[in-house]
């Protein structure tokens, strides 16, 4: 069985870029979570997808976007980069279509985005 | 809506010695209580999880907690800590499409 997987693994961009990062999800699951975590604080949740549609949002603005494809790979996308935005990005798979609070969600190895 | 406080930033034990992460949470609908460990430059790892059953959880690598609703809380235990475990260790609760994370507790081990 393959984990969650997650790439690059490390990523350096200048303000006002764009960046696009990359999710497997584990063999099964159908449900996708992307989480910021700054340093020295624990992970907050950005959205979740659910079979290619957003099935939550945490307190982030429009500029963070995601996608889901029908293999269940996601995407997260940031556009207009701020310095804050550094940051380790983790993506979490589950199974249990998002509506189900006993699901239980598994992390990838995380992408480190440095923002200069 | 929920949250998590995790009541100690850094917890020094030595090896051998008997350790406690403290966590109490809120939640405004039915309680899932997880605890995850994060090793340096890694992601998260599952160690335990309370969904419903005995307040007692057992989890990987000797970990145990106690949900105790009463109190809110769900301390993380282990009888006799490794070097190994040193990390950083997050409690988190469930919610309709999220985990809501504590700020986590930094296990320090020495020899």
């Amino acid at each position: 069985e393959t984990g969650v997987t997650q790439s690059p693994t490390h990523l350096i961009k200048t303000r006002g870029q764009q960046v696009t990062l990359r999710c497997s999800s584990q063999s099964g699951h159908n449900t996708v979570s992307w989480y910021q975590q700054a340093l020295g604080q624990g992970p907050q949740f950005i959205f979740q997808y659910y079979r290619e549609e957003e099935n939550g949002r945490g307190n982030f603005p429009p500029r963070f976007s995601g996608l889901q494809f029908p293999n269940y790979s996601s995407e997260l996308n940031v556009n207009a980069l701020e310095l804050d935005d550094s940051a380790l990005y983790l993506c979490a798979s589950s199974l249990g279509g998002g509506q189900g609070h006993t699901d239980t969600q598994y992390f990838g190895p995380g992408t480190r985005l440095t923002v200069l | 809506a929920q949250s998590v406080t995790q009541l100690d930033s850094q917890v020094p034990v030595f090896e051998e010695a008997p350790v406690e992460l403290r966590c109490n949470y809120s939640s405004s609908v039915s309680v899932y209580l997880f605890w995850y460990v994060q090793y340096p430059n890694q992601g998260l790892q599952l160690l335990l999880k309370y969904l419903s059953g005995s307040t007692l959880v057992k989890g990987i690598n000797g970990f145990e907690a106690e949900f105790n609703k009463s109190q809110t809380s769900f301390h993380l235990r282990k009888p006799s800590v490794h070097i190994s475990d040193t990390a950083e260790y997050f409690c988190a609760v469930r919610g309709y499409s999220t985990l809501t994370f504590g700020k986590g507790t930094m296990l320090l081990v020495s020899p």
